[in-house]
C-alpha cells in the first residue's frame, strides 16, 4: 500500500513569508509525529498527533510554528515569518497507534530553505 | 527525559565485511524499547531493527543484529556481509513509553557509514 507522503519535496522561500508544509499519513494510522532535521540540530521532536488531537506541542521551537491536524488523516504543518534558522528537512512520521512499540514509518521529508 | 548518544560521526567498511556502530543512552525506566533507523541519500527514515528490553536476547534481522547490554545502557548495531545500499545514515532510536510524548523518539546524533567496493 502507499506509505507516508509529504509535499511540496522541496520547498525556497523568501524571509518573511509563511509556508505549509503536508503530509498524508498511511491510512488508519491514528498517531502522527512531525520531526525536524538540522545540521546543527540534528533530529528534534516537533509535534505528536493522536487522532485530530495535539496532546504533545512542546517541540514546536517558536508561536511562528503550529500544525493541525483534520479527518485524523492529513496534516499541515504552517511556519509563519520564516526565518533563515527555519532552514532544514521536515520529517513526518505515522504509526498505527502512538506508543513506544508501534513502528513509525516516515514520510521523503519536505526540504525548506529560507532566503 | 532519555538521552541517546552515537559517538562515531562516521564509519567505513568494505564490502562483504562486518561493522559495528555503537549507541549508548540513558533513562530510568525499566521498560522500553530501541531502534535503529536507516536513512539512505533518498532521506526516507526505514526501521532497521528494534529491541524490547525486557527480553534477554538480541534481536536479529537477517544481515542486522544489536548487541543490547542494558545494565551498560549499550545498543550497538552489527551489520554482516555489508553491501553497497546499506551506505546510509543511522540513527539510533528510543521512544517514550508514556506520558503525553507517547512513541516520540528521540535520536542520537546519527552515524555515515560508507561501504566501499
Amino acid at each position: 500500500g502507499a506509505g507516508v507522503s509529504q509535499s511540496p519535496s522541496n520547498k525556497v522561500t523568501e524571509k518573511g513569508k509563511d509556508v505549509e508544509l503536508r503530509c498524508d499519513p498511511i491510512s488508519g494510522h491514528t498517531a502522527l509525529y512531525w520531526y525536524r532535521q538540522s545540521l546543527g540540530q540534528g533530529l528534534e521532536f516537533l509535534i505528536y498527533f493522536q487522532g485530530n488531537s495535539a496532546p504533545d506541542k512542546s517541540g514546536l521551537p517558536s508561536d511562528r510554528f503550529s500544525a493541525e491536524r483534520t479527518g485524523g488523516s492529513v496534516s499541515t504543518l504552517t511556519i509563519q515569518r520564516t526565518q533563515q534558522e527555519d532552514s532544514a528537512v521536515y520529517l513526518c512520521a505515522s504509526s498505527l497507534a502512538g506508543g513506544a512499540p508501534y513502528e513509525q514509518y516516515f514520510g521523503p521529508g519536505t526540504r525548506l530553505t529560507v532566503t | 527525559a532519555q538521552t541517546v548518544t552515537q559517538s562515531q560521526p562516521e564509519m567505513s567498511v568494505q564490502e562483504a565485511e562486518t561493522v559495528t556502530l555503537s549507541c549508548t543512552y540513558d533513562t530510568s525506566e525499566s521498560n522500553y524499547y530501541l531502534f535503529w533507523y536507516k536513512q539512505p541519500p533518498s532521506r526516507q527514515m526505514i526501521l532497521v531493527i528494534r529491541q524490547e528490553a525486557y527480553k534477554q536476547q538480541n534481536a536479529t534481522e537477517n544481515r542486522f543484529s544489536v548487541n543490547f547490554q542494558k545494565a551498560a545502557k549499550s545498543f550497538s548495531l552489527k551489520i554482516s556481509d555489508s553491501q553497497l545500499g546499506d551506505t546510509a545514515m543511522y540513527f539510533c532510536a528510543f521512544p517514550n513509553a508514556g506520558g503525553t510524548s507517547y512513541g516520540k523518539l528521540t535520536f542520537g546524533q546519527g552515524t555515515i557509514l560508507t561501504v566501499h567496493p
